[in-house]
Order: structure tokens, then sequence, then C-alpha cells
């Protein structure tokens, strides 16, 4: 298994521009979630899914989209990037709500 | 909301032991968690810890949870070079209330 996996690990983006961030985990996990990580901040939940087609928002949603039309994938979507959205972005899934979340490898992104 | 606090920075030398401290203000979580997150990579489990225990140890980890202080703690013992990473607690109430600390940063000294 690969487990979660997200791609790219590094982009660099103009303000105004739109992005996709890739998701994809192989556990069959009904659960998916995504965290920006800040310096001094933690992790802070952007979007989360309970399963196919079910959505929410997390603590920071705006400026982010997310969908889920498949068990294995949840990408995140970035409308119209600004600097503040400069950041790594971990996806993580798991298999209920009280269990372990695993987590991908992350995205370093760059909003000029 | 929660809100959950660390130092952000620990230095030993190697062979010590290692304590990371977390607080916190809501005592409803049900679980309480410790990651591991090395350069470059996403946040790793180490162990865990149910809100009804008081401590739980896990080969050279050991996880203190004081309620009544709203203090969490884990100490790893014989601190090995590898150990260095950031350490992240964790509280969760449900899957969309997790809420992570701040992180401590780790620095073993050889």
């Amino acid at each position: 298994n690969a487990g979660v996996t997200q791609t790219p690990k590094f982009q660099v983006l103009k303000t105004g521009q739109s992005m996709t961030l890739q998701c994809a985990q192989d556990m069959n996990h009904e659960y998916m979630s995504w965290y920006r990580q800040d310096p001094g901040m933690g992790l802070r939940l952007i979007h989360y899914s309970v399963g196919a087609g079910i959505t929410d928002q997390g603590e920071v949603p705006n400026g982010y989209n997310v969908s889920r039309s498949t068990t294995e994938d949840f990408p995140l979507r970035l409308l119209s990037a600004a600097p503040s959205q400069t950041s790594v972005y971990f996806c993580a899934s798991s298999s209920g709500t009280q269990e372990t979340q695993y987590f991908g490898p992350g995205t370093r992104l760059l909003v000029l | 909301g929660e809100d959950v606090e660390q130092s952000l920075f620990l230095s030993v030398r190697e062979g010590d032991s290692s304590v990371i401290n977390c607080t916190y203000t809501d005592s409803s979580s049900t679980y309480l968690y410790w990651y591991k997150q090395e350069p470059g990579a996403g946040l790793q489990l180490l162990t865990y810890i149910f809100s009804n225990m008081d401590m739980k140890q896990d080969q050279r980890l050991t996880v203190l949870l004081n309620k009544k202080d709203k203090h969490l703690s884990l100490r790893i013992a014989d601190t090995q070079t590898g150990d260095s990473a950031i350490y992240f607690c964790a509280l969760s109430g449900g899957y969309q209330k997790v809420t992570f600390g701040t992180g401590t940063k780790l620095q073993v000294i050889p």
C-alpha cells in the first residue's frame, strides 16, 4: 500500500492563479481531511469528508474548495491564490471518527 | 474553541530523558494523541491515550494525563538522535474536532 499520497510536493503560484492539490489514499478510508501547517500555529483543519459525496468545512475553509467523487481521492482547489495561502498542506485519512489519521508527505505552496 | 499550547523548543543530550508538555483548555476530548513530524515529512502517530486513563507506556514512550490540571506530557526515555523532530499533541472530541498543538521541536545533542 502506498498509504496517503500528495502531489505536487512543491508549487509556486502568482497571486490570482488557481490550482488543485491532489490527495489519494489506497486504504479504503472513509474519512479524509485537508490541513494547513503554519509556523507557530500547529495544524488547522481546512475541509474534511466523511465519505464519497460528503464534504464539510473545517476551521479555515475560506479560499478553498473540495469535492469527493470517489473514496480514494480528495482534491483541494485554490480558485484565486493569495499570499496568505502560502503554507504547507497536509492531507490525512482514517477509517473512522476516532481512528488514527494517516498523513501524506505534504505539499509546500508559495504564493507570490 | 480549544486552545492547545506547547513550548516551542526542547534540547536534550543523547541518552537523557525528554519530557514534552502540552496544556489545553477544553476537557471534553475523548482521545489525546502525540504525533511526530520529521523534516519534510507528514505527521506520524506515536501514541495516544483515552481521556479516562492517567498513564500509558509504550516501550520508550510514557504518556501522562493530568485531567485536573489539563496537562498532557510525553516522556521519551533514552533519547536518541533519531528522535529529533517536531512533536505535536492533538485532542479529539470527534473527527472534525481534532485540535493540534503548536508543536515542540526536540533537538537531541550527541
